[in-house]
């Protein structure tokens, strides 16, 4: 019940494109779902977050889009750049001061010029 | 925004010494700081939670007599592997949990690649 899934495992779009990155959780506890963009030897940095109490969140090129009924929640990156290349994870957690974040597996997106 | 400072960023060290790794929240208190572990092309593995003041809950499969956990203010917190093996290379990352009312959520350092030779 703990799972994240994520899918898929990586991602090649082109410069503009907008890529999609999809996760599924089991846990009905968990109530703040965030995504986070690393590049390689760095920490993880957080794009952008969302509730279960909106179905969908948009800060710059990034959107999250969540679906409670279906417990799915997405990633989609409008006009996507070569700069976007990273590596993106989602993560769950229960909306406790200082409750684990259980991480999907990651997607590695390259963003061709 | 809500900074860890993570360091050293690149360790190397001899079979059977030990490493230190720090992270110091700069700008906010910490009271829970995770600490992770990666390896290449995975996800990132929780080995341990700790909270200010109090002793780490580690997680099923680490060994708390390898990986000392001291979280003894609510700025600073450190990971040390000791006697360290090849085996322990990998890239260690902490984590703080900000609740400032309006501002929550998780930050993280920049990592720690360590290398055992």
């Amino acid at each position: 019940q703990q799972q994240v899934k994520q899918s898929p495992q990586s991602l090649i779009v082109q410069k503009g494109g907008i890529p999609i990155i999809n996760c599924a959780y089991e846990n009905t506890a968990f109530d703040y779902f965030p995504w986070y963009q690393q590049f390689p030897g760095k920490g993880p940095a957080l794009l952008i977050a969302i509730r279960p109490d909106v179905s969908e969140k948009k800060e710059g090129r990034f959107t999250i889009s969540f679906n409670k009924s279906a417990k799915q929640f997405s990633l989609h990156i409008m006009d996507s750049q070569p700069g976007d290349s990273a590596t993106y994870f989602c993560a769950a957690s229960k909306d406790t001061s200082g409750s684990r974040l259980t991480f999907g597996e990651g997607t590695q997106l390259t963003v061709n010029p | 925004g809500a900074v860890v400072s993570q360091h050293p960023s690149r360790v190397i060290c001899k079979s059977g010494t030990s490493v230190k790794i720090e992270c110091r929240s700069l700008d906010f208190q910490a009271t829970t700081m995770f600490w992770y572990r990666q390896f290449p092309k995975q996800s990132l593995m929780l080995m341990a939670t700790s909270n200010e003041g109090s002793k780490a809950t580690y997680e099923q499969g680490v060994e708390k007599d390898k990986f000392l956990i001291n979280h003894a203010s609510l700025t600073l917190s450190t990971l040390t592997v000791t006697s360290a093996h090849p085996e322990d290379s990998s890239f260690y990352i902490c984590s703080g949990y900000v609740d400032g009312g309006q501002v929550y959520g998780y930050t993280f350092g920049s990592g720690t690649r360590l290398t055992v030779v």
